[in-house]
């Protein structure tokens, strides 16, 4: 069963700063890697993915994210976030072994303040 | 494009009482997933169909959960005898395609048992 780790559970940073939202992944085999946003009391909203190709992909919002085989990470980023990225992120992992269901990480909130 | 629609948005029910709760995919969209969360657990799958057939239920609790898809514009979760332990926010999710696909989801269901 692939999964995935994210080690922060809460992260806090000032308007205008960068901010790396880490993500480790267990190896499975084919790797399909997501990150996906919640905003308080809404649903997720997909932010960017990565299967094949370029290891570092570009998402909405000026996120991007980098897979790393050797790390076995995914790591999210942004270099200028805004008081409107306060939200929970979570990465997320197809497991291509048991069905084929996307598996969710716990979790990070990161918290901006002005 | 309305989105995933999921309602009602709040459900409150006695302990022992049946509740339904609905998911109205994205038009077009081929594949409905449930998920619930809760702070202590997270994210968890629940189930899964593809066409409207059922694919994957290992996240479901076997006695009291049952999930349904009738037709391609709907699918239903259905908890029997509820228990205190089933509040949680009861997420739906639609995809258009298979493979590395990307999942839309609705505002959830807050479900809370008394």
């Amino acid at each position: 069963t692939q999964t995935v780790s994210q080690s922060d559970a809460h992260v806090t940073v000032f308007e205008g700063d960068s901010v790396e939202l880490r993500c480790n992944y267990s190896y499975g085999g084919s790797i399909y890697l997501s990150w996906y946003i919640q905003h308080h009391g809404h649903g997720l909203q997909f932010l960017l993915k990565y299967y094949s190709g370029n290891p570092v992909v570009q998402g909405v919002n000026g996120f991007e994210a980098e897979f790393s085989k050797s790390d076995s990470s995914f790591h999210l980023r942004k270099a200028s976030v805004h008081w409107s990225d306060s939200a929970v992120y979570f990465c997320a992992v197809i497991d291509g072994s048991s069905g084929n269901k996307l598996i969710f990480g716990i979790g990070t909130l990161l918290s901006v303040k002005p | 494009n309305a989105g995933v629609i999921q309602t009602p948005r709040h459900k409150v029910t006695g302990k022992g009482q049946e509740a339904t709760l609905w998911c109205e995919p994205i038009s077009g969209h081929s594949a409905v997933f449930w998920y619930r969360q809760t702070i202590v657990q997270g994210l968890e799958f629940l189930t899964y169909f593809r066409n409207q057939a059922p694919i994957d239920d290992s996240g479901m609790p076997k006695e009291r959960f049952s999930a349904q898809m009738p037709n391609q514009s709907h699918s239903t979760l259905k908890i029997q005898s509820t228990q205190p332990q089933d509040s949680a926010v009861y997420l739906c999710a639609s995809s258009l395609d298979w493979g590395w696909y990307t999942l839309y989801f609705g505002a959830g269901t807050r479900l809370s048992v008394l």
